[in-house]
Protein backbone atom coordinates (compact mmCIF):
# COMPACT_ATOMS: atom_id res chain seq x y z
CA UNK A 1 0.00 0.00 0.00
CA UNK A 2 1.23 3.68 -0.09
CA UNK A 3 -0.05 6.69 2.26
CA UNK A 4 -0.39 9.54 0.42
CA UNK A 5 -0.13 13.32 2.43
CA UNK A 6 -1.76 16.38 0.77
CA UNK A 7 -1.91 19.86 1.98
CA UNK A 8 -3.38 21.85 2.69
CA UNK A 9 -6.18 20.11 3.88
CA UNK A 10 -8.23 23.23 3.05
CA UNK A 11 -7.96 26.69 2.36
CA UNK A 12 -10.21 29.85 1.69
CA UNK A 13 -8.70 32.19 -1.57
CA UNK A 14 -9.14 34.78 -3.19
CA UNK A 15 -10.27 35.52 -6.82
CA UNK A 16 -7.25 36.24 -9.02
CA UNK A 17 -4.64 34.39 -6.63
CA UNK A 18 -2.98 30.88 -7.05
CA UNK A 19 -2.81 28.01 -4.90
CA UNK A 20 0.01 25.58 -4.91
CA UNK A 21 -0.85 22.06 -3.35
CA UNK A 22 1.71 19.16 -2.45
CA UNK A 23 0.97 15.76 -2.50
CA UNK A 24 3.82 13.05 -0.76
CA UNK A 25 3.53 9.78 -1.07
CA UNK A 26 5.52 7.27 1.48
CA UNK A 27 7.19 5.14 -1.30
CA UNK A 28 7.85 5.15 -4.65
CA UNK A 29 4.99 4.82 -7.41
CA UNK A 30 5.33 5.00 -11.31
CA UNK A 31 1.88 7.12 -11.54
CA UNK A 32 1.13 10.06 -9.99
CA UNK A 33 -2.77 11.98 -10.74
CA UNK A 34 -4.53 14.96 -10.28
CA UNK A 35 -8.37 15.07 -9.90
CA UNK A 36 -11.21 17.08 -9.20
CA UNK A 37 -14.23 16.73 -7.40
CA UNK A 38 -17.17 19.07 -7.21
CA UNK A 39 -19.60 18.61 -3.93
CA UNK A 40 -21.46 15.45 -4.43
CA UNK A 41 -20.21 14.16 -8.17
CA UNK A 42 -18.13 12.21 -9.01
CA UNK A 43 -13.74 12.49 -10.24
CA UNK A 44 -12.89 14.51 -12.85
CA UNK A 45 -8.70 13.62 -13.71
CA UNK A 46 -7.17 17.30 -14.50
CA UNK A 47 -3.71 15.01 -15.69
CA UNK A 48 -1.25 12.53 -15.29
CA UNK A 49 1.71 13.91 -13.54
CA UNK A 50 4.90 12.42 -15.66
CA UNK A 51 8.80 12.44 -13.00
CA UNK A 52 10.41 14.80 -15.04
CA UNK A 53 8.78 15.73 -17.81
CA UNK A 54 5.44 17.88 -18.45
CA UNK A 55 2.13 16.68 -17.20
CA UNK A 56 -0.38 15.06 -19.75
CA UNK A 57 -3.38 17.26 -19.23
CA UNK A 58 -7.25 15.91 -19.96
CA UNK A 59 -9.48 17.77 -22.51
CA UNK A 60 -10.77 20.85 -20.64
CA UNK A 61 -7.72 21.11 -18.96
CA UNK A 62 -4.11 23.19 -19.48
CA UNK A 63 -0.69 23.71 -18.30
CA UNK A 64 -1.13 27.80 -17.81
CA UNK A 65 -4.29 27.02 -15.48
CA UNK A 66 -2.89 24.00 -13.83
CA UNK A 67 1.11 24.20 -14.18
CA UNK A 68 1.51 20.53 -12.09
CA UNK A 69 5.04 19.61 -11.48
CA UNK A 70 6.97 15.81 -10.41
CA UNK A 71 10.59 16.28 -9.38
CA UNK A 72 10.86 12.55 -7.72
CA UNK A 73 8.80 9.55 -8.08
CA UNK A 74 7.34 11.01 -4.81
CA UNK A 75 5.86 13.81 -5.25
CA UNK A 76 3.57 16.17 -6.93
CA UNK A 77 2.55 19.75 -6.83
CA UNK A 78 -0.66 21.04 -8.55
CA UNK A 79 -1.29 24.91 -8.73
CA UNK A 80 -4.57 26.03 -9.18
CA UNK A 81 -4.12 29.98 -11.05
CA UNK A 82 -5.72 33.00 -11.33
CA UNK A 83 -8.27 31.18 -9.35
CA UNK A 84 -12.46 31.92 -10.17
CA UNK A 85 -15.20 30.99 -7.69
CA UNK A 86 -15.56 28.64 -10.69
CA UNK A 87 -12.43 26.75 -9.24
CA UNK A 88 -14.23 25.87 -6.09
CA UNK A 89 -13.84 22.10 -5.60
CA UNK A 90 -11.86 19.46 -4.08
CA UNK A 91 -8.59 18.26 -5.39
CA UNK A 92 -7.09 14.90 -4.78
CA UNK A 93 -3.88 13.69 -5.38
CA UNK A 94 -3.59 9.95 -6.48
CA UNK A 95 -0.80 7.60 -7.26
CA UNK A 96 -0.64 3.58 -8.12
CA UNK A 97 2.16 1.51 -9.80
CA UNK A 98 0.25 0.16 -12.57
CA UNK A 99 -3.26 0.50 -14.06
CA UNK A 100 -3.67 -3.04 -12.91
CA UNK A 101 -3.26 -1.96 -9.27
CA UNK A 102 -4.90 -0.30 -7.15
CA UNK A 103 -5.30 3.89 -7.09
CA UNK A 104 -4.00 5.29 -3.47
CA UNK A 105 -5.68 8.77 -2.60
CA UNK A 106 -4.89 11.36 -0.43
CA UNK A 107 -7.93 12.93 1.93
CA UNK A 108 -7.98 16.06 -0.31
CA UNK A 109 -7.51 20.11 -0.68
CA UNK A 110 -10.91 21.57 -0.16
CA UNK A 111 -10.70 24.74 -2.02
CA UNK A 112 -13.03 27.75 -1.80
CA UNK A 113 -12.35 31.04 -4.02
CA UNK A 114 -14.10 34.07 -2.81
CA UNK B 1 -17.13 6.36 -25.83
CA UNK B 2 -15.79 4.29 -23.10
CA UNK B 3 -17.65 4.34 -19.80
CA UNK B 4 -18.38 3.60 -16.78
CA UNK B 5 -22.54 3.44 -15.68
CA UNK B 6 -23.23 3.03 -11.97
CA UNK B 7 -27.16 2.82 -12.59
CA UNK B 8 -28.08 3.86 -9.22
CA UNK B 9 -27.29 7.44 -7.89
CA UNK B 10 -29.28 7.11 -4.97
CA UNK B 11 -30.06 4.08 -2.86
CA UNK B 12 -31.86 4.26 0.50
CA UNK B 13 -31.88 0.59 2.61
CA UNK B 14 -32.73 -0.13 6.00
CA UNK B 15 -30.13 -1.55 8.46
CA UNK B 16 -29.58 -5.21 8.21
CA UNK B 17 -30.87 -5.36 4.61
CA UNK B 18 -29.30 -6.46 1.46
CA UNK B 19 -28.16 -4.16 -1.09
CA UNK B 20 -26.85 -4.23 -4.88
CA UNK B 21 -25.19 -1.08 -6.13
CA UNK B 22 -25.14 -1.69 -10.37
CA UNK B 23 -22.09 -0.82 -12.32
CA UNK B 24 -21.68 -1.72 -16.18
CA UNK B 25 -18.96 -0.64 -18.12
CA UNK B 26 -18.58 -0.78 -22.37
CA UNK B 27 -15.39 -2.40 -23.10
CA UNK B 28 -14.44 -5.35 -25.82
CA UNK B 29 -10.85 -5.57 -23.97
CA UNK B 30 -9.75 -7.18 -20.77
CA UNK B 31 -10.28 -4.77 -18.13
CA UNK B 32 -9.59 -4.21 -14.47
CA UNK B 33 -12.61 -3.26 -12.26
CA UNK B 34 -12.62 -1.48 -8.96
CA UNK B 35 -15.15 -0.35 -6.21
CA UNK B 36 -14.17 2.73 -4.03
CA UNK B 37 -16.21 3.90 -1.08
CA UNK B 38 -15.93 7.74 0.24
CA UNK B 39 -17.05 8.43 3.58
CA UNK B 40 -17.44 12.00 4.20
CA UNK B 41 -14.69 14.56 3.81
CA UNK B 42 -12.85 11.79 3.49
CA UNK B 43 -10.77 10.65 0.79
CA UNK B 44 -11.66 7.38 -1.29
CA UNK B 45 -10.51 3.94 -0.09
CA UNK B 46 -10.56 0.94 -2.12
CA UNK B 47 -13.31 -2.18 -1.40
CA UNK B 48 -11.93 -4.38 -3.57
CA UNK B 49 -11.02 -5.01 -6.98
CA UNK B 50 -10.95 -7.66 -9.67
CA UNK B 51 -7.46 -8.15 -12.12
CA UNK B 52 -8.15 -11.91 -13.08
CA UNK B 53 -9.06 -15.20 -11.83
CA UNK B 54 -11.99 -15.86 -9.89
CA UNK B 55 -15.40 -13.62 -11.22
CA UNK B 56 -16.46 -13.45 -7.14
CA UNK B 57 -14.25 -11.06 -5.22
CA UNK B 58 -14.85 -10.21 -1.58
CA UNK B 59 -13.53 -6.88 -0.32
CA UNK B 60 -13.51 -5.24 2.78
CA UNK B 61 -16.40 -4.37 5.21
CA UNK B 62 -18.61 -7.53 3.98
CA UNK B 63 -18.88 -5.93 0.38
CA UNK B 64 -18.21 -8.11 -2.75
CA UNK B 65 -18.58 -8.16 -6.59
CA UNK B 66 -19.27 -10.49 -8.85
CA UNK B 67 -17.30 -9.99 -12.60
CA UNK B 68 -19.96 -10.81 -15.60
CA UNK B 69 -17.38 -10.61 -18.75
CA UNK B 70 -21.22 -11.09 -21.17
CA UNK B 71 -22.99 -8.75 -19.45
CA UNK B 72 -19.77 -6.18 -18.62
CA UNK B 73 -21.06 -5.76 -15.26
CA UNK B 74 -19.50 -5.72 -11.66
CA UNK B 75 -22.23 -5.15 -9.12
CA UNK B 76 -21.85 -4.59 -5.50
CA UNK B 77 -23.26 -6.25 -2.67
CA UNK B 78 -23.73 -6.56 0.95
CA UNK B 79 -25.70 -9.11 2.51
CA UNK B 80 -27.02 -7.08 5.34
CA UNK B 81 -26.08 -3.33 5.87
CA UNK B 82 -24.77 -1.49 8.58
CA UNK B 83 -25.42 2.43 9.62
CA UNK B 84 -21.76 2.88 9.10
CA UNK B 85 -22.21 1.75 5.32
CA UNK B 86 -23.49 5.01 4.52
CA UNK B 87 -21.24 6.38 1.95
CA UNK B 88 -20.72 7.13 -1.63
CA UNK B 89 -19.86 4.49 -3.82
CA UNK B 90 -17.36 4.45 -7.19
CA UNK B 91 -16.74 2.01 -9.82
CA UNK B 92 -14.21 2.32 -11.65
CA UNK B 93 -12.76 0.04 -14.43
CA UNK B 94 -9.48 0.64 -16.72
CA UNK B 95 -10.32 0.60 -19.86
CA UNK B 96 -7.97 0.53 -22.98
CA UNK B 97 -8.00 3.68 -25.32
CA UNK B 98 -8.07 4.35 -29.07
CA UNK B 99 -4.56 4.78 -28.70
CA UNK B 100 -3.72 1.19 -26.51
CA UNK B 101 -3.29 3.08 -23.84
CA UNK B 102 -5.32 2.57 -20.89
CA UNK B 103 -6.85 5.04 -18.67
CA UNK B 104 -8.65 4.50 -15.21
CA UNK B 105 -12.89 6.16 -16.19
CA UNK B 106 -14.92 6.96 -13.02
CA UNK B 107 -18.95 5.82 -12.84
CA UNK B 108 -20.80 8.91 -11.55
CA UNK B 109 -21.27 7.48 -7.72
CA UNK B 110 -24.22 5.83 -5.80
CA UNK B 111 -24.74 7.51 -2.25
CA UNK B 112 -26.13 4.78 -0.47
CA UNK B 113 -28.59 6.09 2.70
CA UNK B 114 -28.72 3.28 5.33
CA UNK B 115 -31.41 4.52 7.85
CA UNK B 116 -32.64 3.11 11.02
Amino acid sequence: SAVISQKPSRDICQRGTSLTIQCQVDSQVTMMFWYRQQPGQSLTLIATANQGSEATYESGFVIDKFPISRPNLTFSTLTVSNMSPEDSSIYLCSANRGMNTEAFFGQGTRLTVV
Amino acid sequence: AQSVTQLDSQVPVFEEAPVELRCNYSSSVSVYLFWYVQYPNQGLQLLLKYLSGSTLVKGINGFEAEFNKSQTSFHLRKPSVHISDTAEYFCAVTLQDAGNNRKLIWGLGTSLAVNP
